[in-house]
């Protein structure tokens, strides 16, 4: 079975600063995609960014950005330019390419608070 | 687009009832997954129903169930409550694809007592 690790339970960035959540995950199989999603205090997850294992480009959307390694099995997100909205528990998850598309498995989640 | 909708968004039960949540997917999204959250376990998968049908379960035990209307609305039933189950329940909908995200509901939080 897969597992997500995020080792960092808590991180603090200073607004305009850059910030980097960690996550690594375990898996044998080869073609997957990954996930990071936001819970702000509303509680609805949200969507941030997603990359495809097969795909060797990181992925990019406006100020968040992932560093993909995947032979070490690395799923960092940068956050770039921080924001007092950045503020949320930030969750890594895992989808296999068998199964159900709707099955992820998510880490245990960085809550990330953002200063002035 | 409106998003995806659940009801209610708080519920307190007593321990050996039952309990019902509701869930209407963003239009179009004929998958409906359910989610339980909670500060121990984390995010834990539940299932899946797809055109009705149940595609995939977590491992939770029977007295979890749902299932899923024509229209793609869901329902999960939670029988017998323990207060074990309190938690967020989360529901997201997506549309057919392995790439294809979820989009998850507010969630109901349900407090056994």
């Amino acid at each position: 079975a897969q597992t997500v690790t995020q080792s960092q339970p808590e991180m603090s960035v200073q607004e305009a600063e850059t910030v980097t959540l960690s996550c690594t995950y375990d898996t044998s199989e080869s073609d997957y995609y990954l996930f990071w999603y936001k819970q702000p205090p509303s509680r609805q997850m949200i969507l941030v960014i997603r990359q495809e294992a097969y795909k060797q480009q990181n992925a990019t959307e406006n100020r968040f950005s992932v560093n993909f390694q995947k032979a070490a099995k690395s799923f960092s997100l940068k956050i770039s330019d921080s924001q007092l909205g950045d503020a949320a528990m930030y969750f890594c998850a895992y989808r296999s390419p068998t199964g159900t598309a709707s099955k992820l498995t998510f880490g245990t989640g960085t809550r990330l608070q953002v200063t002035l | 687009k409106a998003g995806v909708t659940q009801t209610p968004r708080y519920l307190i039960k007593t321990r050996g009832q039952q309990v019902t949540l509701s869930c209407s997917p963003i239009s179009g999204h004929r998958s409906v997954s359910w989610y339980q959250q909670t500060p121990g376990q984390g995010l834990q998968f539940l299932f899946e129903y797809f055109s009705e049908t149940q595609r995939n379960k977590g491992n939770f035990p029977g007295r979890f169930s749902g299932r899923q209307f024509s229209n793609s609305r869901s329902e999960m039933n939670v029988s017998t409550l323990e207060l074990g189950d309190s938690a967020l329940y989360l529901c997201a909908s997506s549309l057919q694809g392995k790439n294809s995200p979820l989009h998850f509901g507010n969630g109901t939080r349900l407090t056994v007592t």
